[in-house]
């Protein structure tokens, strides 16, 4: 299975603050990634797929970038509401795997 | 709009079995592949097991290969996941999702 690495596990940051999270994935997975991010008590809501097209709806200081094994989502200015943990999840293969997620933190 | 509403997670003893169902509205269901995604109290994601929109195509997460099914009745919108053998690390909130789109999960709980 595709293993996939992502950090940091947790951040601590201000609102206003650029923050950056990777994932790097054991074999190339050519743009097959998504991000995902999770509030308390609510289910994952897809922000960024494939890699660095932003789903709709989503605010554009979400970016995504990367292809091949090394992938990295981006908040350019990080707003209250973004306090959240993330996810990246491969679906280049079966089966699917998430990275360990990334918990974003006020400081 | 996309709805799915999971249901059928509850408790059960180490070995015991459950039925989850997942049914879909505001698409058509019949078109699209099915997934269900875990997640342990205070845990990350762990994606589960795969249904091609036709029912042919099925794939497993190595920690639940040979003891959970995947299946699906298009003619009723629904997916099912069959959970057997038990294990406490089974215990999880379970998530039927599409592309884009996520159930609010039902909660098993394994215990003895």
């Amino acid at each position: 299975a595709i293993q996939m690495t992502q950090s940091p596990s947790s951040l601590s940051a201000s609102v206003g603050d650029r923050v950056t999270i990777t994932c790097r994935a054991s074999q190339g997975i050519r743009n097959d990634l998504g991000w995902y991010q999770q509030k308390p008590g609510k289910a994952p809501k897809l922000l960024i797929y494939p890699a660095s097209s932003l789903q709709s709806g989503v605010p554009s200081r979400f970016s995504g970038s990367g292809s091949g094994t090394d992938f990295t989502l981006t908040i350019s200015s990080l707003q209250p509401e973004d306090f959240a943990t993330y996810y990246c999840l491969q679906d280049y293969d079966y089966p699917w795997t998430f990275g360990q997620g990334t918990k974003v933190e006020f400081k | 709009q996309v709805q799915l509403v999971e249901s059928g997670g509850g408790g059960v003893q180490p070995g015991g079995s459950l039925r989850l169902s997942c049914v879909g509205s505001g698409f058509n269901f019949s078109y699209f592949g099915m997934h269900w995604v875990r997640q342990a109290p205070g845990k990350g994601l762990e994606w589960v097991a795969f249904i091609g929109y036709d029912g042919r195509n099925k794939y497993y997460g190595e920690s639940v290969k040979g003891r959970f099914i995947i299946s699906r009745d298009n003619s009723k919108n629904t997916l099912f996941l069959q959970v057997s053998s038990l294990r406490v690390e089974d215990t999880a909130v379970y998530y039927c999702a599409r592309e884009g789109y996520w159930g609010q999960g039902t909660l098993v709980t394994v215990s003895s």
